[in-house]
This record gives structure tokens, C-alpha cells and sequence, in this order.
């Protein structure tokens, strides 16, 4: 079993939907959960970070953290063609970055 | 504010060839990262540093060394390379280890 899953996609969707994007992780100690968005021929980018569980939002974006159940969520109202990029999740346990994990990243198109 | 910049972008080897890629970070970080990104992978940590002088092994070093003489700087070196490491390869940075990652623009490697 891999440390973190995230379904590979790719996922298409209308213009305006509403994306949920999921990672599941088996390892306990994480404590960092972080989203990346990385479009194509770019390096990645932080998108959300959250410590521990519980729900962070940022416009038209909503982290969630379940730590009983070892899964994160990405969601993604109102979705734009510019939201189009591939999506990792990434974890971390403690201070030392040899821990920060990616998942392999879900592939988003949204069409207009 | 040039971030991380990684030099070359794009680069073809021969198998055998060797060749040093350079990643340098003009925001005062201490831990800087080598990755590598393959299809359905995900980014692979192959090393890190967590300062000036430091370097140690990720998840996947064989083939590959690095040195980090100056902090702003992290080089990744491929003694004879292989069609096993054509890859992108990405280099970050972060402040603590367990935050916020910045990462390069990639480089395309391809061995032939």
C-alpha cells in the first residue's frame, strides 16, 4: 500500500461545477496536509495548507482534513477553466522536510 | 523576486554522460529538496538538506549525488546517466521543513 493515494484522474468537468478532489494516507503522524496545483510545464504551487483536522477555506476554495479516517478532501466551488492543472496532496509529520509526502496528483480539466 | 530558479531547463544526455543540475533560492531557506516527477509517481524525494554543509538521502538517491557548499545554492549531480533518469526534476525550499514548499520551474531530463 502506498503511504498517500489520490485517484489519478484525469476528471472533467463543466464550468461551474463543483470539484472534490481526495487524497487518503496511512500514515498516523502526519500533522501538515497541504494542496499543490501544478499546471503544465510549471513547478508546483502551495494552494491550501491546514494543520491537524477541521476545514480551511479560501475563496472559492475548502480544505478538509479527517484525521480518524485518514482522508483529505479539496474543494473547489464555482470552477473556472483556469482551475485546469493537475492537484497533489502533500503530508508532513514533524519539522524535518525528508517527511513531506506527495500523492501522484489528479489530473483536472474544466471546460468551458 | 526570483524565487527558486533552477538552471538548465531542458537538457539531453547520452547514457554514460554526466551533467550537474543547479538549484539556487534567494529567500534565505535552510532545507532545500531534489525531486523527481514521472508519470503516476508523483514527486519522488531523492535528496535533501536541511542546511549549509548538510545533505542526506530521500526515497530514491542511487544514481545520484548533491552538495550544498552554500546555502542558497543545491546542486544534483548524475555520475553516468541512465535512460531510467530521464525524468522533470524539481528542486525546493522551505523555511522549517514542514511548511510551505516553493518549488523551481522543473528540468526536462532526457537520456538517450
Amino acid at each position: 500500500q502506498k503511504e498517500v493515494e489520490q485517484d489519478p484522474g484525469p476528471l472533467s468537468v463543466p464550468e461551474g461545477a463543483i470539484v472534490s478532489l481526495n487524497c487518503t494516507y496511512s500514515n498516523s503522524a502526519f500533522q501538515y496536509f497541504m494542496w499543490y496545483r501544478q499546471y503544465s510545464r510549471k513547478g508546483p504551487e502551495l494552494l491550501m495548507y491546514t494543520y491537524s483536522s477541521g476545514n480551511k477555506e479560501d475563496g472559492r476554495f475548502t480544505a478538509q482534513v479527517d484525521k480518524s479516517s485518514k482522508y483529505i478532501s479539496l474543494f473547489i466551488r464555482d470552477s473556472q477553466p483556469s482551475d485546469s492543472a493537475t492537484y497533489l496532496c502533500a503530508m508532513s509529520g514533524d519539522n524535518y522536510g525528508q517527511n513531506f509526502v506527495f500523492g501522484p496528483g489528479t489530473r483536472l480539466s474544466v471546460l468551458p | 523576486n526570483a524565487g527558486v530558479t533552477q538552471t538548465p531547463k531542458f537538457r539531453v544526455l547520452k547514457t554514460g554522460q554526466s551533467m550537474t543540475l543547479l538549484c539556487a533560492q534567494d529567500m534565505n531557506h535552510e532545507y532545500m529538496y531534489w525531486y523527481r516527477q514521472d508519470p503516476g509517481m508523483g514527486l519522488r524525494l531523492i535528496h535533501y538538506s536541511v542546511g549549509e554543509g548538510t545533505t542526506a538521502k530521500g526515497e530514491v538517491p542511487d544514481g545520484y549525488n548533491v552538495s550544498r557548499l552554500k546555502k542558497q545554492n543545491f546542486l544534483l549531480g548524475l555520475e553516468s546517466a541512465a535512460p531510467s533518469q530521464t525524468s522533470v526534476y524539481f528542486c525546493a525550499s522551505t523555511v522549517n521543513g514542514a511548511t510551505e514548499a516553493f518549488f523551481g520551474q522543473g528540468t526536462r531530463l532526457t537520456v538517450v
